[in-house]
């Protein structure tokens, strides 16, 4: 059964700090990997979506990297804001292409 | 662009009661996703629309769920009769591609049955 594991399940930082979550899966045949980022109360927004031959994407402050030998991935926060407050979830498609496979999400509590 | 529009944003119900989830998906979307979300289970995807035909609804749960697009910019999804266990945030979703390329959520409806 295809799987995504995310860790940790939640964490707290200060303003202006960096952060690393972690996505772990067992989707094969791979296709992508995608990091959305859901606000409370509002759809998830497609942050990076990477494919097997990319091992980094940015978008902004955000960084996903990949390695697809070890099916795991990151998404390292830089120099966070409070706006950066959400869950982070982590989405693998396999071959199917619009079958995915949703981690529990990353719950990240920016404060001041 | 106005982005996914879905409607109502909330809705509380009794039991019993049959609700009616609207979808308007981005102009020129090709694909069309209903995916449940809870606290329990996460996203899971209910069914998937390619050029207004179903392709994969085997995640409607029960027959009580049923999903339509009779056309490309509409798209509903309906429980009847409703149960407590319904209750959860329905989104909407579409996507330019066949399959779910950079997939472009709504706002959710939140839904609650009592």
């Amino acid at each position: 059964k295809n799987q995504v594991e995310q860790s940790p399940q939640s964490l707290i930082i200060l303003e202006g700090k960096n952060c690393t979550l972690q996505c772990n899966y067992t989707v094969s045949p791979f296709s992508n990997l995608r990091w959305y980022k859901q606000d409370t109360g509002r759809g998830p927004v497609s942050l990076t979506i990477m494919t097997f031959s990319e091992n980094t994407k940015s978008n902004g402050r955000y960084t996903a990297t990949l390695d697809a030998d070890t099916k795991q991935s990151s998404l390292h926060i830089t120099a966070s804001q409070l706006s950066d407050s959400a869950s982070y979830i982590c989405v693998v498609s396999d071959r199917n292409d619009y079958k995915l496979s949703f981690g529990a999400g990353t719950t990240v509590t920016v404060r001041a | 662009d106005a982005g996914v529009i879905q409607s109502p944003r909330h809705e509380v119900t009794e039991m019993g009661q049959e609700v009616t989830l609207r979808c308007k998906p981005i102009s020129g979307h090709n694909s069309l996703f209903w995916y449940r979300q809870t606290m329990m289970r996460g996203l899971e995807l209910l069914i998937y629309f390619n050029n207004n035909v179903p392709i994969d609804d085997s995640g409607m749960p029960e027959d009580r769920f049923s999903a339509k697009m009779p056309n490309a910019s509409f798209s509903t999804l309906k429980i009847q009769p409703s149960e407590p266990r319904d209750s959860a945030v329905y989104f909407c979703a579409s996507s330019l591609l066949q399959g779910s390329g950079e997939l472009f959520f709504g706002e959710g409806s939140r839904l609650t049955v009592l």
